[in-house]
């Protein structure tokens, strides 16, 4: 799997914005970008992923650079609950590495009340 | 739909004792993924399977098997529990790679003493 970079941490205010950031220099042009966020005690979950295009859904919007060598997560009003280590994944299409699924260290953002 | 299920979620071995980590999942995967993350720490792939039949190690397999008879079902086998290997597991499973989100389970925390 390409490799990603992320900050080991970050801090937000409930009800701000937050910009989780990721690296991926090496992506490779059938790599998407996968995000998954893991709440204490809890398996990880779903939250967003992209090709080229920016992306949103009801939890997040995933913001890819042109060149796709970043990305960036954006949380529009974090609460409480956001609280949480976010995982940024590159996943390729077929075989080979691309079958496994393999989590960094992730960012862990803690939102202040 | 239930997901992907795990059971039991939580046990206590004793040294040397074995046990079968169950994983079940409903969405007609082909891929399940087994992992164990430890305190403060990221989730490291254990064994992966691409389907039926077929399973492949991750980045920690010693001291683990794993078998894939069905679609539905990946369990983990620990033949002789050593306190090394007390950890929480999570088991997850996608339809394909590329763009398919991953589902996980909700874990299972076994201790060794």
């Amino acid at each position: 799997d390409a490799k990603t970079t992320q900050p080991n941490s970050m801090e937000s205010n409930e009800e701000e914005p937050v910009h989780l950031p990721c690296n991926h220099s090496t992506i490779s042009g059938t790599d998407y970008i996968h995000w998954y966020r893991q709440l204490p005690s809890q398996g990880p979950e779903y939250v967003i992923h992209g090709l080229t295009s920016n992306v949103n859904n009801r939890m997040a919007s995933l913001a890819i650079a042109e060149d796709r060598k970043s990305s960036t997560l954006i949380l529009h009003r974090a609460t409480l609950r956001d609280a949480a280590v976010y995982y940024c994944i590159l996943r390729g299409l077929g075989g080979g590495s691309n079958y496994k699924l393999t989590f960094g260290k992730g960012t862990l953002l803690t939102v202040n009340p | 739909n239930a997901g992907v299920t795990q059971t039991p979620k939580f046990r206590i071995l004793k040294i040397g004792q074995s046990m079968t980590l169950q994983c079940t999942q409903d969405m007609n995967h082909n891929y399940m993924y087994w992992y164990r993350q430890d305190p403060g720490m990221g989730l490291k792939l254990i064994y992966y399977s691409v389907g039926a039949g077929i399973t492949d190690k991750g980045e920690v397999p010693n001291g683990y098997n794993v078998s894939r008879s069905t679609t539905e079902d990946f369990p983990l086998r620990l033949e002789l529990a050593a306190p090394s290997q007390t950890s929480v597991y999570f088991c997850a499973s996608t339809r394909g790679t590329g763009g398919t989100e991953a589902f996980f389970g909700q874990g299972t925390r076994l201790t060794v003493v």
